[in-house]
């Protein structure tokens, strides 16, 4: 299993375009969601689904939009990037999004996004 | 929503002596408290978690305490090896829901050989 899946590695973006970060899990996990880690403040939710067709807003949702039409994929798009937007985002999955629940949130390799 | 605060943001300690990171959280209907530690260029693993049930839990080397009453709850991590450098996060539960969490800003710990 490769777990879970984030491209690009890296991207430079200039003020007001767009582009969409790829997130693939191969777990069949129900709950997904985007996170973005800047310095000092530590992971922040950004957007979360709890199985397809449904999906929700986090901590810091505005300037993002997601979708979730499979299980499997949940892509983030950033329709006008803007300078604040620089950081790390971090897609996750969990097995399931009912209580009780493992828990536990495997992480990808992270998405490195730098806005000019 | 929770807010979850961590210290110390940075922690030097000598090789086999012991570490500790503290959090406080916000909101009383919180019931799951996960640790993450990250590698350099990797993402966040977990590593223990506990849940409001339990006052302490342990895993070979580290183990986490939670206090309810005062909303807080550490990581320990003894006889501390290099390879435990990284930056640790903990965590709480938004709410009752223990799939949404809220992170604190991260420790990083440096292991000095």
């Amino acid at each position: 299993n490769a777990g879970v899946t984030q491209t690009p590695k890296f991207q430079v973006l200039k003020t007001g375009q767009s582009m969409t970060l790829q997130c693939a899990q191969d777990m069949n996990h129900e709950y997904m969601s985007w996170y973005r880690q800047d310095p000092g403040m530590g992971l922040r939710l950004i957007h979360y689904s709890v199985g397809a067709g449904i999906t929700d807003q986090g901590e810091v949702p505005n300037g993002y939009n997601v979708s979730r039409s499979t299980t499997e994929d949940f892509p983030l798009r950033l329709l006008s990037a803007a300078p604040s937007q620089t950081s790390v985002y971090f897609c996750a999955s969990s097995l399931s999004s009912g209580v009780p629940n493992t828990g536990e949130l495997f992480f990808g390799e992270g998405s490195r996004l730098t806005v000019l | 929503g929770e807010n979850v605060e961590q210290h110390p943001s940075t922690l030097s300690v000598q090789e086999g002596d012991s570490a500790v990171i503290k959090c406080t959280y916000s909101d009383s209907a919180s019931n799951y408290f996960p640790w993450y530690k990250q590698e350099l260029g990797k993402g966040p693993q977990l590593i223990i978690d506990i849940r409001s049930n339990v006052g302490e839990k342990k895993d070979q080397r580290i183990a986490v305490t939670l206090n309810k009453t005062a909303k807080h709850f550490s990581l320990h991590i003894t006889e501390t090896q290099p390879e435990d450098s990284a930056v640790y996060f903990c965590a709480a539960s938004f709410s009752s829901n223990d799939y949404k969490l809220s992170f604190g800003a991260g420790t990083t710990v440096t292991v000095r050989a």
